[in-house]
């Protein structure tokens, strides 16, 4: 069965601080993509980033980074020097291409970045 | 600018009233798309896979009876609420696929329903 674990509920911090949600995914299938999508208070789903699982490379774009790593299952992503702006609920999905493009989300970790 | 829209983005009905909800890929052919069930709170859950022509796929525990999916065309999906009741308020989501696997997935913006 394939299965997304977030296992932080809610992280706070204060500005500028750098902050990693972390990601766990379980799946039986080889091929398989990963992403990470954040939702304002506004309820849209912004896309960040989809990865496939045959590249393991880190990615950074601008204050965001992301960790995979087949061996831990793991699709971790971190926001550095965070930004008021960057408060909102976070999603990392797994999909399994079986001729779907269905989404499995995780619970979600809910950020708070103060002043 | 959007490529997959919603309309309404917010309705609010009376128990008992069936209400549709629309997903449009607006520049381009989705042949698949997928509705999405988000309580407060809470994460987003799939509810069926909506294939131009052909029968919804729902998952397990979704009322096919209840919750009513059309894809008649290439550009349009539907979810009819039927006999809506307050538990079913919710945020519901739709994406859609231009067909290439495992990308290429673009969200609408989102239809609050609210029961009263």
């Amino acid at each position: 069965a394939q299965k997304v674990t977030q296992a932080q509920t809610e992280i706070s911090v204060v500005e500028k601080e750098d902050v990693t949600l972390d990601c766990v995914y379980e799946t039986r299938d080889t091929t398989y993509y990963l992403f990470w999508y954040k939702q304002p208070p506004s309820g849209e789903l912004v896309f960040l980033i989809r990865r496939n699982s045959f590249d393991e490379q880190n990615e950074i774009s601008g204050r965001y980074s992301w960790n995979f790593q087949k061996s831990t299952s793991s699709f971790n992503f971190t926001i550095t020097a965070s930004q008021v702006v960057d408060s909102a609920v976070y999603f990392c999905a797994l999909s399994a291409p079986r001729g779907y493009n269905k989404l499995i989300f995780g619970a979600g970790t809910r950020l708070a970045v103060h002043p | 600018g959007a490529v997959v829209s919603q309309h309404p983005s917010r309705v609010i009905c009376k128990s008992g009233t069936s209400v549709k909800i629309e997903c449009r890929s607006l520049d381009f052919q989705a042949t698949t798309m997928f509705w999405y069930r988000q309580f407060p709170k809470q994460s987003l859950m799939l509810m069926a896979t909506s294939n131009e022509g052909s029968k919804a796929t729902y998952e397990q525990g979704v009322e096919k009876d209840k919750f009513l999916i059309n894809h008649a065309s290439l550009t349009l999906s539907t979810l009819t609420v039927t006999s809506a009741h307050p538990e079913d308020s919710s945020f519901y989501i739709c994406s859609a696929s231009g067909g290439r696997a495992g990308g290429e997935l673009f969200f609408g913006e989102g239809s609050r329903l609210t029961v009263l």
